[in-house]
């Protein structure tokens, strides 16, 4: 258990149908990342949030995809009409203000066909 | 923007032998330097990290890394592997007041029985 959990484990979606992710970071953490991973590369930064304000998104993510943290708990990814491309391992991680490294989740492994 | 470069994508060694994985940074500032393993079908978890002191730092399992600020290298090491660290190896840095983790590329580790 690495106190990071997110759900599911593994979506298999339709090319142009919308998906939503979770994670529920580990509970005294007030900063949640949100990652991607694709096969034989190093995780990339989506967003980033302290508590409830989304603080840095990436350019890889293009305005189909959303990310919300509503009362600064968990938080979710929803992906809207998803591409081949858009297959991959999505990873959350949360950590503490001031405490440098993170706590990874299991992550959720999309794929779109 | 910061970068993070491993220099081996695949090694294969035999139990007992020495292992070492470079890397290196691009950042003109301070960092902190991190280094997380994924083994097969498992989260990403933290081996070892460098804030600041002395530059050869200790981590999980028998492995270290050495920062050496004027190559901007924080090459991982271990004297005798095991099966069991058959994996795949992120070294992944931040500035020192930044709050994203920047992840080279990995390199995967089989070592052979």
């Amino acid at each position: 258990d690495t106190g990071v959990s997110q759900d599911p484990r593994h979506k298999i979606t339709k090319r142009g149908q919308n998906v939503t992710f979770r994670c529920d970071p580990i509970s005294e953490h007030n900063r949640l990342y949100w990652y991607r991973q694709t096969l034989g590369q190093g995780p990339e930064f989506l967003t980033y949030f302290q508590n409830e304000a989304q603080l840095e998104k990436s350019r890889l993510l293009s305005d189909r995809f959303s990310a919300e943290r509503p009362k600064g708990s968990f938080s979710t990814l929803e992906i809207q009409r998803t591409e081949q491309g858009d297959s991959a391992m999505y990873l959350c991680a949360s950590s503490s203000e001031g405490v440098p490294g993170y706590t990874f989740g299991s992550g959720t492994r999309l794929t779109v066909v | 923007a910061q970068s993070v470069s491993q220099h081996n994508h695949h090694v294969i060694l035999s139990e007992a032998a020495s292992l070492e994985l470079g890397c290196n940074y691009s950042y003109g500032g301070t960092v902190n330097l991190f280094w997380y393993v994924q083994y097969p079908g498992q989260h990403l978890q933290l081996l070892l990290k460098y804030f600041s002191g002395d530059p050869l730092v200790k981590g999980i399992k028998g492995f270290e890394a050495e920062f050496i600020k004027s190559k901007f290298s924080f090459n991982l090491r271990k004297p005798s592997v095991q099966w069991s660290d058959t994996a795949e190896y992120f070294c992944a840095v931040n500035p020192l007041r930044g709050n994203k983790l920047t992840f080279g590329g990995g390199t995967r580790v089989l070592v052979k029985p």
